[in-house]
Protein backbone atom coordinates (compact mmCIF):
# COMPACT_ATOMS: atom_id res chain seq x y z
CA UNK A 1 0.00 0.00 0.00
CA UNK A 2 0.99 3.59 -0.56
CA UNK A 3 2.41 5.37 1.86
CA UNK A 4 3.87 9.27 3.04
CA UNK A 5 5.96 9.78 5.71
CA UNK A 6 7.22 12.38 7.24
CA UNK A 7 8.81 12.45 10.49
CA UNK A 8 9.60 15.98 11.74
CA UNK A 9 6.21 17.47 13.71
CA UNK A 10 8.19 20.71 13.76
CA UNK A 11 10.89 22.62 12.22
CA UNK A 12 12.30 26.12 13.37
CA UNK A 13 14.07 28.39 11.16
CA UNK A 14 15.23 31.80 11.23
CA UNK A 15 14.29 34.19 8.67
CA UNK A 16 16.06 33.93 5.72
CA UNK A 17 17.67 31.07 5.90
CA UNK A 18 16.94 28.07 4.08
CA UNK A 19 14.76 24.72 5.23
CA UNK A 20 14.51 21.07 4.27
CA UNK A 21 11.07 19.53 5.00
CA UNK A 22 11.47 15.87 5.22
CA UNK A 23 9.26 13.52 3.28
CA UNK A 24 9.38 9.54 2.16
CA UNK A 25 6.91 7.75 0.28
CA UNK A 26 6.57 4.33 -0.16
CA UNK A 27 4.76 2.41 -3.38
CA UNK A 28 5.91 0.00 -5.83
CA UNK A 29 4.52 1.66 -9.01
CA UNK A 30 6.67 3.24 -11.04
CA UNK A 31 4.04 5.95 -12.18
CA UNK A 32 3.19 8.34 -9.01
CA UNK A 33 3.15 12.18 -8.21
CA UNK A 34 4.54 13.90 -5.23
CA UNK A 35 2.85 17.18 -3.88
CA UNK A 36 3.34 19.45 -1.39
CA UNK A 37 0.77 21.71 0.22
CA UNK A 38 0.78 24.70 3.06
CA UNK A 39 -1.67 25.11 5.45
CA UNK A 40 -1.46 28.52 7.24
CA UNK A 41 -3.06 28.85 10.69
CA UNK A 42 -6.04 30.12 8.58
CA UNK A 43 -6.87 26.58 7.71
CA UNK A 44 -6.88 26.96 3.93
CA UNK A 45 -4.68 24.37 1.98
CA UNK A 46 -2.36 26.21 -0.59
CA UNK A 47 -0.69 24.25 -3.19
CA UNK A 48 3.09 24.59 -3.95
CA UNK A 49 4.74 22.62 -5.69
CA UNK A 50 4.57 18.97 -7.92
CA UNK A 51 7.09 16.35 -9.14
CA UNK A 52 5.83 13.33 -11.23
CA UNK A 53 7.81 10.43 -11.07
CA UNK A 54 9.75 10.56 -14.53
CA UNK A 55 10.25 14.14 -14.26
CA UNK A 56 13.89 14.46 -15.25
CA UNK A 57 14.86 17.20 -13.14
CA UNK A 58 13.74 18.64 -9.65
CA UNK A 59 10.49 20.29 -9.80
CA UNK A 60 11.09 24.52 -8.82
CA UNK A 61 8.19 27.31 -7.90
CA UNK A 62 9.68 30.32 -6.64
CA UNK A 63 11.23 30.09 -3.49
CA UNK A 64 10.10 26.38 -3.09
CA UNK A 65 11.70 23.53 -4.69
CA UNK A 66 11.80 19.80 -4.09
CA UNK A 67 14.43 17.48 -3.61
CA UNK A 68 13.60 14.80 -5.30
CA UNK A 69 15.73 11.09 -4.77
CA UNK A 70 13.63 8.57 -6.43
CA UNK A 71 15.99 5.91 -5.35
CA UNK A 72 15.67 6.80 -1.85
CA UNK A 73 12.20 7.52 -2.24
CA UNK A 74 12.41 10.85 -0.55
CA UNK A 75 10.65 14.27 -1.93
CA UNK A 76 11.83 16.91 0.23
CA UNK A 77 11.16 20.45 0.36
CA UNK A 78 13.18 22.87 0.49
CA UNK A 79 12.66 26.89 1.02
CA UNK A 80 14.94 29.34 0.36
CA UNK A 81 14.99 32.43 2.13
CA UNK A 82 12.33 31.41 4.92
CA UNK A 83 9.82 34.74 5.76
CA UNK A 84 8.02 35.33 8.49
CA UNK A 85 4.60 33.99 6.11
CA UNK A 86 5.82 30.57 5.67
CA UNK A 87 5.25 29.88 9.22
CA UNK A 88 2.69 27.11 8.34
CA UNK A 89 1.81 23.03 8.87
CA UNK A 90 3.02 21.28 5.27
CA UNK A 91 1.86 18.56 3.88
CA UNK A 92 3.22 15.97 1.41
CA UNK A 93 0.93 13.89 -0.19
CA UNK A 94 1.54 11.34 -3.71
CA UNK A 95 -1.04 10.79 -6.04
CA UNK A 96 -2.28 7.06 -6.12
CA UNK A 97 -1.83 4.88 -9.19
CA UNK A 98 -4.14 4.48 -11.70
CA UNK A 99 -5.95 7.12 -10.25
CA UNK A 100 -4.99 11.25 -11.06
CA UNK A 101 -7.15 12.71 -8.70
CA UNK A 102 -6.86 10.61 -5.02
CA UNK A 103 -4.06 12.41 -2.70
CA UNK A 104 -2.33 9.99 0.41
CA UNK A 105 -1.21 12.92 2.80
CA UNK A 106 0.99 12.66 5.49
CA UNK A 107 0.82 14.04 9.14
CA UNK A 108 2.41 17.08 8.28
CA UNK A 109 4.96 19.37 9.62
CA UNK A 110 4.82 22.64 11.24
CA UNK A 111 6.87 25.18 10.31
CA UNK A 112 7.83 28.18 12.39
CA UNK A 113 9.85 31.13 11.33
CA UNK A 114 11.58 33.10 13.52
CA UNK A 115 12.77 36.75 13.16
CA UNK B 1 -14.12 32.73 -10.33
CA UNK B 2 -15.28 31.72 -6.66
CA UNK B 3 -13.30 28.96 -6.44
CA UNK B 4 -14.39 25.63 -4.44
CA UNK B 5 -17.08 27.05 -1.63
CA UNK B 6 -18.04 25.28 1.36
CA UNK B 7 -20.76 25.97 3.99
CA UNK B 8 -20.89 26.05 6.49
CA UNK B 9 -17.58 27.26 7.77
CA UNK B 10 -18.33 25.98 11.56
CA UNK B 11 -21.96 23.63 12.55
CA UNK B 12 -22.07 22.10 15.82
CA UNK B 13 -24.36 19.14 16.31
CA UNK B 14 -25.64 16.69 18.75
CA UNK B 15 -25.01 13.26 18.81
CA UNK B 16 -27.78 11.18 16.34
CA UNK B 17 -28.08 14.39 14.17
CA UNK B 18 -27.76 14.47 10.70
CA UNK B 19 -26.81 17.16 8.02
CA UNK B 20 -25.11 18.30 4.37
CA UNK B 21 -21.99 20.08 4.59
CA UNK B 22 -21.99 21.97 1.07
CA UNK B 23 -19.20 22.07 -1.72
CA UNK B 24 -19.78 24.48 -4.79
CA UNK B 25 -17.33 24.91 -7.56
CA UNK B 26 -17.49 27.49 -10.65
CA UNK B 27 -14.66 25.89 -12.91
CA UNK B 28 -16.15 23.12 -14.42
CA UNK B 29 -14.17 20.69 -12.82
CA UNK B 30 -15.08 17.19 -13.16
CA UNK B 31 -13.16 15.37 -9.94
CA UNK B 32 -14.14 16.55 -6.83
CA UNK B 33 -13.44 14.83 -3.59
CA UNK B 34 -13.84 15.63 0.41
CA UNK B 35 -11.27 14.77 3.05
CA UNK B 36 -11.20 15.07 6.78
CA UNK B 37 -8.14 16.16 8.62
CA UNK B 38 -8.17 15.32 12.10
CA UNK B 39 -4.97 15.77 14.62
CA UNK B 40 -1.72 14.23 13.73
CA UNK B 41 -3.37 12.21 10.99
CA UNK B 42 -2.90 14.60 7.79
CA UNK B 43 -6.25 14.15 5.61
CA UNK B 44 -7.86 11.18 4.54
CA UNK B 45 -9.81 10.49 1.63
CA UNK B 46 -14.05 10.40 2.74
CA UNK B 47 -15.85 9.98 -1.14
CA UNK B 48 -14.73 11.60 -4.55
CA UNK B 49 -16.80 11.74 -8.06
CA UNK B 50 -15.35 11.49 -11.24
CA UNK B 51 -18.18 13.63 -12.54
CA UNK B 52 -21.70 14.19 -12.71
CA UNK B 53 -23.49 10.91 -11.56
CA UNK B 54 -20.61 8.99 -10.68
CA UNK B 55 -19.29 9.17 -7.17
CA UNK B 56 -16.60 6.30 -5.13
CA UNK B 57 -15.82 5.60 -1.22
CA UNK B 58 -12.53 6.53 -0.50
CA UNK B 59 -10.21 5.59 2.44
CA UNK B 60 -13.27 6.32 5.20
CA UNK B 61 -16.87 6.55 3.85
CA UNK B 62 -18.58 4.87 6.95
CA UNK B 63 -21.17 7.52 7.80
CA UNK B 64 -21.12 9.56 5.20
CA UNK B 65 -23.12 10.03 1.80
CA UNK B 66 -23.05 11.98 -1.19
CA UNK B 67 -24.18 12.64 -4.34
CA UNK B 68 -23.06 14.30 -7.65
CA UNK B 69 -26.56 15.83 -9.68
CA UNK B 70 -24.52 18.41 -11.45
CA UNK B 71 -20.88 18.96 -12.22
CA UNK B 72 -21.02 21.95 -9.71
CA UNK B 73 -22.31 19.96 -6.78
CA UNK B 74 -21.21 17.57 -4.67
CA UNK B 75 -22.66 17.67 -1.17
CA UNK B 76 -21.62 15.54 1.75
CA UNK B 77 -24.67 14.43 4.53
CA UNK B 78 -23.68 12.89 7.83
CA UNK B 79 -26.52 10.13 8.06
CA UNK B 80 -26.53 9.89 11.91
CA UNK B 81 -23.82 11.98 13.49
CA UNK B 82 -20.90 10.39 15.91
CA UNK B 83 -18.47 12.77 17.79
CA UNK B 84 -16.37 10.32 15.98
CA UNK B 85 -17.24 12.55 12.98
CA UNK B 86 -15.76 15.92 14.68
CA UNK B 87 -13.10 17.22 12.44
CA UNK B 88 -12.26 19.60 9.82
CA UNK B 89 -13.90 18.72 6.23
CA UNK B 90 -12.38 19.90 3.36
CA UNK B 91 -13.69 20.00 0.12
CA UNK B 92 -11.67 19.71 -3.16
CA UNK B 93 -11.91 20.08 -6.96
CA UNK B 94 -8.99 18.79 -9.38
CA UNK B 95 -7.49 21.20 -12.47
CA UNK B 96 -4.72 20.38 -14.99
CA UNK B 97 -2.07 22.28 -14.57
CA UNK B 98 -0.95 23.54 -18.18
CA UNK B 99 3.16 23.53 -17.80
CA UNK B 100 3.43 19.98 -16.32
CA UNK B 101 -0.03 18.09 -17.50
CA UNK B 102 -0.35 17.21 -13.32
CA UNK B 103 -3.60 17.48 -12.08
CA UNK B 104 -4.13 19.62 -8.88
CA UNK B 105 -6.20 19.42 -5.90
CA UNK B 106 -7.48 22.91 -5.47
CA UNK B 107 -9.03 23.36 -1.69
CA UNK B 108 -12.34 24.78 -0.39
CA UNK B 109 -11.80 26.63 3.33
CA UNK B 110 -13.04 23.62 5.04
CA UNK B 111 -15.85 23.41 7.43
CA UNK B 112 -15.32 22.78 11.40
CA UNK B 113 -17.83 20.26 12.80
CA UNK B 114 -18.15 19.75 16.09
CA UNK B 115 -20.47 16.57 17.52
CA UNK B 116 -21.17 16.32 20.83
Amino acid sequence: AQKITQTQPGMFVQEKEAVTLDCTYDTSDPSYGLFWYKQPSSGEMIFLIYQGSYDQQNATEGRYSLNFQKARKSANLVISASQLGDSAMYFCAMREPYNTDKLIFGTGTRLQVFP
Amino acid sequence: NAGVTQTPKFQVLKTGQSMTLQCAQDMNHEYMSWYRQDPGMGLRLIHYSVGAGITDQGEVPNGYNVSRSTTEDFPLRLLSAAPSQTSVYFCASSYTRQDSGANVLTFGAGSRLTVL
